[in-house]
Parts: structure tokens; sequence; C-alpha cells
């Protein structure tokens, strides 16, 4: 069965503490891992894909990267701003698009 | 803005009613899909619909159904309403399909929270 699991679970960052999220994955046919970022009761937003192993995204102080069995997402420099939710998800040949359960980052001044 | 519509925002109903939530797609877009999110879990797969054919779905239940229309709008029917249905109901659509190319991430609208009392 596919698998899409996130970790860690919560994440606590000082301002300019910089760090990684994880997001590891047992599917076979990827056709790709998106990222996303979701606010309390708002729709997620869609920040990577990432197609194939060794790809790497950057996006601000985001930066997305692909191996053959997980993805990471390195945060650099983080702002309060960059306080959210951050969803990875799966797709699967032409099928649905699987989500982990995401990791919430919040980030103090 | 995502170029996603959900319609409408906010829904409170009874238990055992049956509600219809909407979704327009953004321009171009053919495949629609459908999540529900419930207060503080993640987001659940529970179709998905490409130009106007259900193409896969997830752990829907029977007492939800959901079409997709010619002009490619969405909706989602939710039938004989329990308290835990309650939960914000997500609407993405993505051009992606059958032997498409890249270019496969889906964009979410702002959901329908659902409150059944």
């Amino acid at each position: 069965e596919d698998q899409v699991t996130q970790s860690p679970e919560a994440l606590r960052l000082q301002e300019g503490e910089s760090s990684s999220l994880n997001c590891s994955y047992t599917v076979s046919g990827l056709r790709g891992l998106f990222w996303y970022r979701q606010d309390p009761g708002k729709g997620p937003e869609f920040l990577f894909t990432l197609y194939s192993a060794g790809e790497e995204k950057e996006k601000e102080r985001l930066k997305a990267t692909l191996t053959k069995k997980e993805s990471f997402l390195h945060i650099t420099a983080p702002k309060p701003e960059d306080s959210a939710t951050y969803l990875c998800a799966v797709q699967v040949m032409d099928n649905d698009m699987r989500f982990g359960a995401g990791t919430r980052l919040t980030v103090k001044p | 803005d995502s170029g996603v519509t959900q319609t409408p925002k906010h829904l409170i109903t009874a238990t055992g009613q049956r509600v219809t939530l909407r979704c327009s797609p953004r321009s171009g877009d053919l495949s629609v899909y459908w999540y529900q999110q419930s207060l503080d879990q993640g987001l659940q797969f529970l179709i998905q619909y490409y130009n106007g054919e259900e193409r896969a779905k997830g752990n829907i239940l029977e007492r939800f159904s959901a079409q997709q229309f010619p002009d490619l709008h969405s909706e989602l029917n939710l039938s004989s309403l329990e308290l835990g249905d309650s939960a914000l109901y997500f609407c993405a659509s993505s051009v992606g399909g059958p032997n498409r190319g890249r270019n496969t991430e889906a964009f979410f609208g702002q959901g329908t929270r659902l409150t059944v009392v």
C-alpha cells in the first residue's frame, strides 16, 4: 500500500534557526512529489513539485530535495511568518494525490 | 487566489440532512479532487474526476457522492449527515490526466466548513 510519512509531527524553531522537514514515501510509479503550506482554516498553498531523484527546487527561504525514498524541505533562517503546517503529497501515475499528516512548524521571534 | 472557487464557505445543518458542496476549477484544469479534513487531521482523499469521469476513489463513504459536469465544475453530495461529518471539505484542480506531461500539481480552493449539529 502506498504510504507517505512526515516527520517530525511538530517543530518549534527560533527565528533564524535553520532546520529540515522530512517526507518519506513507499509508492510504486511515482509521478510527482508535492509540497504545500497550509495556514489554519485555509486551503493548502502549492509550493513545489519534484519529479525525479536528485531534483531540487528553491523559493525564498525554502528548498525542497528528492531522493528515491524521501524528500526534505529545508528552511533557512526562518521567520515567524513561515509558521504553518507543511504538507507533502505523492501522486502515482494518473491517480490521486495522497497526503502525509503534515509537520506543524512554529517559528518564535 | 488559487483560481479554484468553492461554495458555500460555511454550512451548518442538522443530522440526517443532505447538502451539496460546489467547486469551480481553475480555467483549463480538467481534474478535480475532493478532500476531507477533520479537526487536527490530515487531508483525506475522497474522490477524483477527470474530464467528467471518475478517475480514482479514496475512503469515500457510501453516503457521499460526487460528479463532474460538462462545464467541469464539480459537486460533492453528502447525505444522511452525522456529527462526525463535520469537517473542512476541500476541492483542488489540476491540468493532469492520462498521458499528460508534467505540471500535474493541484491548486486548492479555500474550502467549505461543514458543521453538523
